[in-house]
């Protein structure tokens, strides 16, 4: 089955902590993203990568970091500087030619 | 102003009415449409999208394009129960990264049975 995964599903931090989400998909997409939510509001983007070894900023990557070594895989690190890290984080892909978005089921993070 | 506006909720419809669901946008370069549905606590999931001017449809879901206008609308026929959920419009624009969308915060809409 092609998809998206997303791990862990439910990560707890400690204030100080650095915690690492891990997305990777075998859709053979191109374009992968991360989204943060917090309750009843809608998606806000932190970074996206449209080719490995390239990645851009959204509009909230403060206090975040990513990688993108294989085209499969996009981490999203969730360093100490992020302040006020608790919510629902969501990695999605598409192939460039496709512009449909397709999400992996999220982590749901909460800071301790 | 946002970029891409949904009307506030939450809507509140009777099982079997029509449901409609509006979005506005501000980039005139916007060139695809998208509607999301979302199950609390769940990740969204594709229901429509739509490019062209005028109107898809899709089962019990129509989705209408007005660029003249800058809006988008999702009507939902005979709803049910089971179409209670957060809906996320989202936009993609000529002037950005072709694949990357815009979202809107949402309407949550539930069907009363």
């Amino acid at each position: 089955d092609g998809g998206i995964t997303q791990s862990p599903k439910y990560l707890f931090r400690k204030e100080g902590q650095n915690v690492t989400l891990s997305c990777e998909q075998n859709l053979n997409h191109d374009a992968m993203y991360w989204y943060r939510q917090d309750p009843g509001q809608g998606l806000r983007l932190i970074y996206y990568s449209q080719i490995v070894n390239d990645f851009q900023k959204g509009d909230i990557a403060e206090g975040y970091s990513v990688s993108r070594e294989k085209k499969e895989s996009f981490p999203l690190t969730v360093t100490s500087a992020q302040k006020n890290p608790t919510a629902f984080y969501l990695c999605a892909s598409n192939g460039l030619a496709n512009n449909e978005q397709f999400f992996g089921p999220g982590t749901r993070l909460t800071v301790l | 102003q946002k970029e891409v506006e949904q009307n506030s909720g939450p809507l509140s419809v009777p099982e079997g009415a029509i449901a409609s669901l509006n979005c506005t946008y501000s980039d005139r370069g916007s060139q695809s449409f998208f509607w999301y549905r979302q199950y609390s606590g769940k990740s969204p999931e594709l229901i429509m999208f739509i490019y062209s001017n005028g109107d898809k449809e899709d089962g019990r879901f129509t989705a209408q394009l007005n660029k003249a206008s800058q809006y988008v609308s999702l009507l939902i026929r005979d709803s049910q129960p089971s179409d209670s959920a957060t809906y996320l419009c989202a936009v993609n624009s000529l002037n950005t990264n072709a694949g990357k969308s815009t979202f809107g915060d949402g309407t949550t809409l539930t069907v009363k049975p």
